[in-house]
């Protein structure tokens, strides 16, 4: 079936460093990616989307980068801070669908 | 401010007991979801409502019920709960299907004795 997944399940990177965390997706069909933050004890939380007709967008501190050729996502996060410890998930849908698709999940690790 | 909002955060119920969590929210969205996510996997998906629409996912148990008595509540009823149902319960909404985000509360945590 179509899933989107990610590369690597753990990541640590020491506090002030950039962070890049992937995800690739195998639905061609699918034209949105969003990509959200979980910390612990809470839900996720909306931090940055893009839509298939952009290749990159950016946030505060964040960066969404869209590669449809290879059906790859990431999310870099820029000078990485203890409260960007969390647990990411990309996902994707299109349009007219009822359901997102999530990846299986990124835990990142900010070493002091 | 909270937006999704979801009683209790913490549920304690026997093995068996009925067992019905709560989500509300303020954003006047057509679209309430329910996820149960278990230890850091991903959120899987139970049902949703599009207004009073529902849609059951194929492989939700048949133990998983839902209610959406006006736009902006929805309850989760799980009639037997086994100790596989412990799990963290995550309630999302969104505007409409497709191209939207979803918006999730903070969840609840329902542990089975």
């Amino acid at each position: 079936g179509e899933s989107v997944g990610l590369h690597l399940p753990t990541l640590s990177v020491q506090e002030g460093d950039n962070s890049i965390i992937n995800c690739a997706y195998s639905n061609s069909a699918s034209d949105y990616f969003i990509w959200y933050k979980q910390e612990s004890g809470k839900g996720p939380q909306f931090i940055i989307d893009i839509r298939s007709n952009m290749d990159k967008r950016q946030g505060q501190r964040v960066t969404v980068l869209l590669n449809k050729t290879v059906k790859h996502l990431s999310l870099q996060i820029a000078a990485t801070q203890p409260g960007d410890s969390a647990v990411y998930f990309c996902a994707e849908t299109f349009q007219g669908a009822q359901k997102l698709v999530f990846g299986q999940g990124t835990r990142l690790t900010i070493n002091p | 401010d909270a937006m999704v909002i979801q009683n209790p955060r913490y549920q304690v119920t026997q093995f068996g007991k009925p067992v019905t969590l709560s989500c509300s929210q303020t954003l006047n969205h057509n679209v309430m979801y329910w996820y149960q996510q278990k230890s850091s996997q991903a959120p899987k998906l139970l049902f949703h409502y599009y207004d009073k629409d529902f849609n059951n996912e194929a492989d939700t148990p048949d133990n998983f019920q839902s209610r959406r008595p006006n736009t902006s509540f929805c309850f989760l009823d799980i009639r037997s709960p086994g100790l596989g149902d412990a799990a963290m319960y995550l309630c999302a909404t969104s505007r409409d299907f497709g191209n939207q985000p979803q918006h999730f509360g903070d969840g609840t945590r329902l542990s089975i004795l």
